[in-house]
């Protein structure tokens, strides 16, 4: 299986300060098909899980331009412009190249 | 809108079986891939399955973890995905979220399976 890494488990923040998450894969994301499905989601406490991000760098429906994904075969970032509090949560990266699809452990962005 | 609906958690006893269903509307659901998402109580995602759609023959895939155990299926005219969970362990108590498609977009707000005795 496709296995996520993504360090650390927490990640101490500023509001207003840029946080970056990063997503690192066992193997090449990009599909035959020249598609990478490499997507990023929030989790929010009592919450489902919000897709944020998807191939790598397309914003999903809704989400603020301060959420910027980028990367390419097998490691990948999510930087977070100007942290705000509904931006804090745990964040995982998800593959969905190669089956079966796997999600990394999560980050956890806090406060400092 | 788009809506998605989890129903059927429970508790089970270790061995038993449980059938989750996922009523979905708000959009062409035959057009779509759908997923099921779990999570154990305190820790990260796991996927689980998907059934892919009528132009790509229903196909299913699973987690490694589970394979032989679930049973993923779609009734289309119901607008409705479901999740057959055989043989249950303690270790499969979590949140049960479905999903839609191939890059799971909307989710429900999921569906408590506890397996204890």
């Amino acid at each position: 299986d496709v296995v996520l890494t993504q360090p650390p488990v927490a990640q101490p923040v500023t509001l207003g300060d840029q946080a970056s998450i990063s997503c690192r894969s066992s193997q090449s994301l990009v599909q035959s098909n020249g598609n990478t499905y490499l997507e990023w989601y929030l989790q929010k406490p009592g919450q489902s899980p919000q897709l944020l991000i998807y191939k790598v760098s397309k914003r999903f429906s809704g989400v603020p331009d301060r959420f910027i994904g980028s990367g390419s075969g097998s490691d990948f970032t999510l930087k977070i412009s100007r942290v705000e509090p509904e931006d804090l949560g745990v964040y995982y990266c998800f593959q969905g190249t190669h089956d079966p699809y796997t999600f990394g452990a999560g980050t956890k962005l806090e406060l400092k | 809108e788009v809506q998605i609906l989890e129903t059927g958690g429970g508790l089970v006893k270790p061995g038993g079986s449980l059938r989750l269903s996922c009523a979905t509307s708000g959009f062409n659901f035959n057009d779509y891939f759908m997923n099921w998402v779990r999570q154990a109580p305190g820790k990260g995602l796991e996927w689980v399955a998907q059934i892919r759609n009528k132009n790509y023959n229903y196909a299913t895939y699973y987690a490694e973890s589970l394979e032989g155990r679930v049973t993923i299926s779609r009734d289309d005219s119901k607008s409705s995905v479901y999740l057959q969970v055989n043989n249950l362990r303690a270790e499969d108590t979590a949140i049960y979220f479905c999903t839609r498609s191939r890059i799971p977009d909307y989710w429900g707000q999921g569906v408590m399976v506890t397996v204890s005795s």
